[in-house]
C-alpha cells in the first residue's frame, strides 16, 4: 500500500537556524507531492506542491522542498526559522488517478528563541 | 470568500448519541472528504465524494455515514457515538475529480468529545 513517512514527530531548531523536515513516500510512480502547515486550532494549508517538471519547488514564508526520485522524497527546507514557524507540518501525496490523498503522520516544529 | 466552512466548532456527546456535522464549500469544488486527526496519527480520511450523489469509503469509514445531495454539502453524520470517535473532524475539499495535482482546502475543524 501506498504510503507517506515523515521522520520526527518533534523538531527543535533555534530561531535563525535551518529548518529541515522529512517526507519519504513509498512507490515507484512519483505521485503529486504536497506540504501543508496547521497552526493551532486551525485547518490545514498547502505551503507548496509538486506536480511534474522542476523539482524544487519555493512555497509560502520562504519555504522550499526538493523532490528527488532517486531517494523517494521530497524533505521540506527553510534557511532560517522564524518564531512565527511554529506550527505543525504534514506532507501529503496523491496520484492522477486516485481519489485518495494520503498524509504523513505530521512532524511539529518548535523554534527556541 | 467562505471557502469551506463546518459547524459546529465544538461539540460534546454522550456515547450513544447521534449528529450531524455540517460541511459546505462555496468554490464549486467536485471533490469533498472528511478526516479524522488524532495525535500521532496525522489526517486519515474517513469519506469522500467526487460529486453530488458519489460517495465512497476512506480508511475508517465503520460509524460514520455521508450523502451528498448538492455540490455545496457533504454532512458527516454520527449515528451511535462511540468514545473512539473523540477527535477533531476535518472536511476539505478540492477543485477536481479526482484531485491530482489540485491541493485540499480545508476547514478549520470540529473538535468533538465523545463522554
Amino acid at each position: 500500500a501506498q504510503s507517506v513517512t515523515q521522520l520526527g514527530s518533534h523538531v527543535s531548531v533555534s530561531e535563525g537556524a535551518l529548518v529541515l523536515l522529512r517526507c519519504n513516500y513509498s512507490s515507484s510512480v512519483p505521485p503529486y507531492l504536497f506540504w501543508y502547515v496547521q497552526y493551532p486550532n486551525q485547518g490545514l494549508q498547502l505551503l507548496l506542491k509538486y506536480t511534474t517538471g522542476a523539482t524544487l519547488v519555493k512555497g509560502i514564508n520562504g519555504f522550499e522542498a526538493e523532490f528527488k526520485k532517486s531517494e523517494t522524497s521530497f524533505h521540506l527546507t527553510k534557511p532560517s526559522a522564524h518564531m512565527s514557524d511554529a506550527a505543525e507540518y504534514f506532507c501529503a501525496a496523491t496520484y492522477s488517478s486516485a481519489s485518495k490523498i494520503i498524509f504523513g503522520s505530521g512532524t511539529r516544529l518548535s523554534i527556541r528563541p | 470568500n467562505a471557502g469551506v466552512t463546518q459547524t459546529p466548532k465544538f461539540q460534546v456527546l454522550k456515547t450513544g448519541q447521534s449528529m450531524t456535522l455540517q460541511c459546505a464549500q462555496d468554490m464549486n469544488h467536485e471533490y469533498m472528504s472528511w478526516y479524522r486527526q488524532d495525535p500521532g496519527m496525522g489526517l486519515r480520511l474517513i469519506h469522500y465524494s467526487v460529486g453530488a450523489g458519489i460517495t465512497d469509503q476512506g480508511e475508517v469509514p465503520n460509524g460514520y455515514n455521508v450523502s451528498r445531495s448538492t455540490t455545496e454539502d457533504f454532512p458527516l453524520r454520527l449515528l451511535s457515538a462511540a468514545p473512539s470517535q473523540t477527535s477533531v473532524y476535518f472536511c476539505a475539499s478540492s477543485y477536481r475529480d479526482p484531485p491530482g495535482e489540485s491541493p485540499l482546502h480545508f476547514g478549520n475543524g470540529t473538535r468533538l468529545t465523545v463522554t
